[in-house]
């Protein structure tokens, strides 16, 4: 079945050090887009790529960087994680951007900040 | 995109219908209404969406009011594990979900 995956499901990593999470699709989706969830919040949007190209939100910190190789892959990278970026991490795709078309999640990874 | 509010939470008895509603009073003529769902530590499921006609599918049916200020969503035969925090969002040009708190449901045995 076509499908968002997401690993790894749990990340734990230490205070200041990097860490990177991983998106992929199988459904050859131009657009790509990271979430942060927070417990007991709703889903907040950091950032997307339509394609090649990259939309950043305008609140979402510097410390955020996303890389995306190719279709396939989308990458999310934290360069000095603080105790507040723990959270579950979703990404999601939609097919072309095209106003009103459906985006679909991946089952996430809850990052853990030691 | 237009702002949407839902009750904080609801019950429903497993195997009665479950109605969630959702108001969106400013919703604009182009944006669509969706639903999706959350299990407790899954990704968000998309349910469903719709613009102007109610529709149907495997999963739940979607009635919009005919001055699309509100819509309901509505899950047949409810199950446990249908227990989930269900949003509505409304969908425009950004092409951005914004999430609000949604309607936490709680199917009891």
């Amino acid at each position: 079945d076509a499908m968002v995956i997401q690993n790894p499901r749990y990340q734990v990593t230490q205070f200041g050090k990097p860490v990177t999470l991983s998106c992929s699709q199988t459904l050859n989706h131009n657009v790509m887009y990271w979430y942060q969830q927070k417990s007991s919040q709703a889903p907040k949007l950091l950032f997307h790529y339509y394609d090649k190209d990259f939309n950043n939100e305008a609140d979402t910190p510097d410390n955020f960087q996303s890389r995306r190789p190719n279709t396939s892959f989308c990458f999310l990278d934290i360069r000095s994680p603080g105790l507040g970026d723990a959270a579950m991490y979703l990404c999601a795709t939609q097919a072309d951007g095209r106003e009103g078309e459906t985006q679909y999640f991946g089952p996430g990874t809850r990052l853990l900040v030691l | 995109d237009a702002k949407t509010t839902q009750p904080t939470s609801m019950d429903c008895a497993e195997g009665r219908a479950a109605n969630l509603p959702c108001n969106h009073s400013t919703i604009s003529g182009n944006e669509y209404v969706y639903w999706y769902r959350q299990i407790h530590s899954q990704g968000p499921q998309y349910i469903i969406h719709g613009l102007k006609n109610n529709e149907t599918n495997e999963m739940a049916s979607l009635i919009i009011t005919e001055d699309r200020k509100s819509s309901t969503l509505i899950l047949p035969h409810a199950t446990l594990r249908d227990t989930a925090v269900y949003y509505c969002i409304a969908l425009g040009g950004t092409n951005k979900l914004i999430f609000g708190t949604g309607t936490l449901l709680a199917v009891q045995p």
